[in-house]
């Protein structure tokens, strides 16, 4: 399968500021996801990242808040927009062909 | 929704096999099962997936009933590295469709 680098690893921010997290894929895919994993909990989507086009967000989860860009077919950004300490999360970005694979996640420490 | 059901979390000792169930009742005729598990502070990692016959590689084993209401993931001589959270999703083999993670079971290899 494909694989992921994803940065940064992990980050503290202070509250009311933003941080891009950036995605690589090291060959191109249809299908890119974000996912929010909060601790001690299990996997939440985001959203799905369209390539060219704005991205598709699951329910709880608006652009403003997390935009998302996918200029192309093996590259994403998500950003953590006006930070709070409940942002406060691993965030993951994942491939899809036959199956989905992952990267090693942005832990995310907002302060 | 999930649509699985796992235990919560289980042992296993060190050079025996692990057997993970899944409970997958509602499971329609096109769903493939999915597993995967997530090593602490890493991105969740593909071990295998199957629609109805049983399905082995170098990771583990699948086994899926036969009114495919239920599954098991063997790893046939369990390690201490494999101490993780074992996700069971069902998904149709569409790209476009969200791998939607339950809790999953924890399970500690213990030495």
């Amino acid at each position: 399968s494909a694989v992921i680098s994803q940065k940064p690893s992990r980050d503290i921010c202070q509250r009311g500021t933003s941080l891009t997290i950036q995605c690589q894929v090291d060959s191109q895919v249809t299908m890119m996801f974000w996912y929010r994993q909060q601790p001690g909990q299990s996997l939440t989507l985001i959203a799905t990242a369209n390539q060219g086009s704005e991205a598709t967000y699951e329910s709880g989860f608006v652009i403003d808040k997390f935009p998302i860009s996918r200029p192309n077919l093996t590259f994403s950004t998500l950003t953590v927009s006006n930070m709070s300490p409940e942002d406060s999360s691993i965030y993951l970005c994942s491939g899809r062909t036959e199956e989905a694979f992952f990267g090693q996640g942005t832990r995310l420490t907002v302060v | 929704d999930a649509k699985t059901t796992q235990p919560t979390s289980m042992d296993c000792a060190e050079g025996r096999a692990a057997n993970l169930p899944c409970n997958h009742s509602t499971i329609s005729g096109n769903e493939y099962v999915y597993w995967y598990r997530q090593i602490h502070s890493q991105g969740p990692q593909y071990i295998i997936h199957g629609l109805k016959n049983n399905e082995t590689n170098e990771m583990a084993s699948l086994i899926i009933t036969e009114d495919r209401k239920s599954s098991t993931l063997i790893l046939p001589h369990a390690t201490l590295r494999d101490t993780a959270v074992y996700y069971c999703i069902v998904r149709v083999l569409d790209y476009g469709q969200n791998f939607v993670f339950g809790p999953g079971t924890r399970l500690s290899v213990l030495p």
